[in-house]
């Protein structure tokens, strides 16, 4: 079985610029979530999507961040424009337990994002 | 906002040595995970905490869930080199629906 897939896998770019990362998770996982991921800490929400309908988007910053999950499946999370403190790695993770309270997230392999 | 406390931050242990790291939360959890995240890699779920007072194991990992539902602690017995890496708890609060917060993670080298 296929993991949950991010891409790219590294981006840099200058500061001002947009950017743009990619999700597939799980096939049949309900739950997707956008993690941003500084380097020595935990992961933070940015978003988390229950099918199609984002439910938690309190820590995203919506002046810059956007994000959409389309059909319920694939995930995008966008960033125009980019600042210097946007470097970081950002995670996408998926769950099938839409309406529980409990279950395990299967991360991807992340997209290390450098703003220079 | 609800925040769920790491400690260490670091730990250098000689192999075949123990390992332990904690984790505290203000307020009460629903339950606790915890993942590992070896270096370069992405966090991989070890186990879930649902009960108070919850401990399980896995071969050398044993993880136990306080009874106020409010700590939760990680130990390694005879650390090799293939635990290097950071070890995360998150948590789940009561009212807090299904968001799930991380800990800042103990990061463990094992020296040979």
């Amino acid at each position: 079985e296929a993991g949950v897939v991010q891409s790219p896998r590294y981006k840099i770019i200058e500061k001002k610029q947009p950017v743009a990362f990619w999700c597939n998770p799980i096939s049949g996982h309900n739950t997707l979530y956008w993690y941003l991921q500084n380097l020595g800490q935990g992961p933070e929400l940015l978003i988390r999507y229950e099918n199609e309908e984002a439910v938690d988007d309190s820590q995203l910053p919506k002046d810059r961040f956007s994000a959409e999950r389309l059909k319920g499946v694939d995930s995008t999370l966008k960033i125009q424009p980019a600042e210097l403190g946007d470097s970081a790695v950002y995670l996408c993770a998926s769950s099938n337990n839409a309406g529980a309270n409990t279950g395990e997230l299967f991360f991807g392999e992340g997209s290390r994002l450098t703003v220079l | 906002g609800q925040q769920v406390m790491q400690i260490p931050q670091y730990q250098h242990v000689q192999e075949g040595e123990d390992f332990t790291t904690y984790c505290n939360s203000s307020t009460t959890l629903s339950n606790i995970q915890w993942y590992k995240q070896r270096p370069g890699g992405h966090p991989v779920f070890l186990i879930q905490l649902v009960k108070s007072g919850e401990v399980k194991k896995q071969k050398r990992l044993t993880f136990q869930f306080g009874e106020a539902k409010k700590n939760s602690s990680l130990h390694i017995t005879a650390t090799q080199t293939t635990d290097v890496g950071t070890y995360f708890c998150a948590g789940r609060f009561r009212g807090s629906a299904r968001q799930l917060t991380f800990g800042s993670g103990t990061q463990l080298t094992v020296l040979p």
